[in-house]
């Protein structure tokens, strides 16, 4: 069954470091989401990205985030200067259509630890 | 301000016997409903989607919608140790491109 895959699996970074979380989804899929999780708490919607560009951020998706499409199969998160409270749970998720039309899919998470 | 609201638990069954689990919503503009389970330290897996009122039947889980009452809820029917996680429920309000997440409830079944 075709999956969202994410990598790396575990990023340690020291604050004030730029990092990049890597995520393919799932091919035939149109709609690409970023998600946060910190320890203990809920899932939490960051932004959606739909024909190249975003449709849709949270009030977390400040200016320190990014997204990005950098080739046909490639959808990353970067955040540019790292804070100790983005230390989180990171997931990808896909779906082929918009989210209320069909359930999204998610990756296996990148645990992000700011040191 | 759109909620999404979950008793956290624990809610402990045990095995074979029926398992319900709740969620309100606060937006009455929300038109499809998710349930997702947890593992651990995993990523959320689908286990079912409901967009009309009624129930929707899977396997021995059994979604269930009331948009007057703007409520949802999940039963597993037979439940076993395996699903023991946390349930989250989640919500799209029409129109948007993202889903909106209860903090989960955490089932634990009892062998």
């Amino acid at each position: 069954e075709p999956e969202v895959t994410q990598t790396p699996s575990h990023q340690v970074t020291q604050m004030g470091q730029e990092v990049i979380l890597r995520c393919v989804p799932i091919s035939n899929h149109l709609y690409f989401y970023w998600y946060r999780q910190i320890l203990g708490q809920k899932v939490e919607f960051l932004v959606s990205f739909y024909n190249n560009e975003i449709s849709e951020k949270s009030e977390i998706f400040d200016d320190q985030f990014s997204v990005e499409r950098p080739d046909g199969s490639n959808f990353t998160l970067k955040i540019r200067s790292t804070k100790l409270e983005d230390s989180a749970m990171y997931f990808c998720a896909s779906s082929a259509f918009m989210a209320g039309n069909q359930p999204q899919h998610f990756g296996d998470g990148t645990r992000l630890s700011i040191l | 301000q759109k909620e999404v609201e979950q008793n956290s638990g624990p809610l402990s069954v045990p095995e074979g016997a029926i398992a319900s689990l709740n969620c309100t919503y606060s937006d009455r503009g929300s038109q499809s409903f998710f349930w997702y389970r947890q593992y651990s330290g995993k990523s959320p897996e689908l286990i079912m989607s409901i967009y009309s009122n009624g129930d929707k039947e899977d396997g021995r889980f059994t979604a269930q919608l009331n948009k007057a009452s703007q409520y949802v809820s999940l039963l597993i029917r037979d439940s076993q140790p395996s699903d023991s996680a946390t349930y989250l429920c989640a919500v799209n309000v029409a129109g948007a491109n993202n889903l909106f997440f209860g903090t989960g409830t955490r089932l634990t079944v009892i062998p």
